[in-house]
């Protein structure tokens, strides 16, 4: 079974730049969150879809971030204008139901490491 | 904030010795998982106790859980170099809270 899938691994941008990061979960998850770890924190999510609804985005600076998940599968996070305080990994993972269900395990892609300068 | 906070916050043993984690929480959960996070990497799932259970084995894994208390602790019996690794608990009611992490290094 394949994993969830993320790119790019990295990402060097300038402050006020716009980035974007891809994530493709495991196939059949309903369930796909973005998380953004800051070096020595845990994971804070961002924002949480069941199929192509946002069920969860209440942590997320709407006024720079924005994420979709068109179809129900793949979805793409991004920032724009990015902040120094950006800088952070992006995690994405998905599970096969809502944390409301017992079946709720996370699986998670590699992150992408974002530096903003 | 919602988060668990785990203690200590770094740890480091010899191979062969013991290590113990805690988390505790402030919700009503579902149930709580822990995590471990390799350096760079994403994190994995170790084991997932439900709110109605105390206590949970998996291969060098104990877990309990004190609802009353709102803590768990992860015990990994026989540590190897291997294990070194941050790990999270996660509070999972409505929503997944992670929490601020134990750093852990086993010595060779």
């Amino acid at each position: 079974e394949a994993g969830v899938a993320q790119s790019p691994r990295y990402k060097i941008i300038e402050k006020r730049q716009s980035v974007a990061f891809w994530c493709n979960p495991i196939s059949g998850h309903a369930t796909l969150y973005w998380y953004q770890q800051i070096l020595g924190q845990g994971p804070k999510l961002l924002i949480q879809f069941q199929n192509n609804g946002v069920v969860d985005d209440s942590q997320l600076p709407k006024d720079r971030f924005s994420a979709e998940r068109l179809k129900g599968v793949d979805s793409t996070l991004k920032i724009q204008p990015a902040k120094l305080e950006d800088s952070a990994v992006y995690l994405c993972a998905s599970s096969l139901e809502p944390p409301t269900s017992g079946l709720n395990e996370q699986f998670f892609g590699p992150g992408t490491r974002l530096t903003v300068l | 904030s919602q988060q668990g906070e785990e203690d200590p916050q770094a740890l480091s043993i010899q191979e062969g010795e013991n290590a113990t984690m805690n988390c505790s929480y402030k919700t009503s959960i579902n149930n709580l998982q822990w995590y471990r996070q390799n350096s760079g990497r994403g994190l994995v799932h170790l084991i997932l106790i439900r709110s109605n259970e105390r206590e949970k084995h998996s291969g060098r894994l104990r877990v309990t859980l004190d609802t009353s208390k709102k803590s768990s602790s992860l015990l990994i019996t026989a540590s190897r170099a291997a294990d070194t690794a941050s790990y999270f608990c996660a509070t999972v009611g409505n929503q997944f809270y992670f929490g601020t992490g134990t750093s852990l290094t086993v010595i060779p």
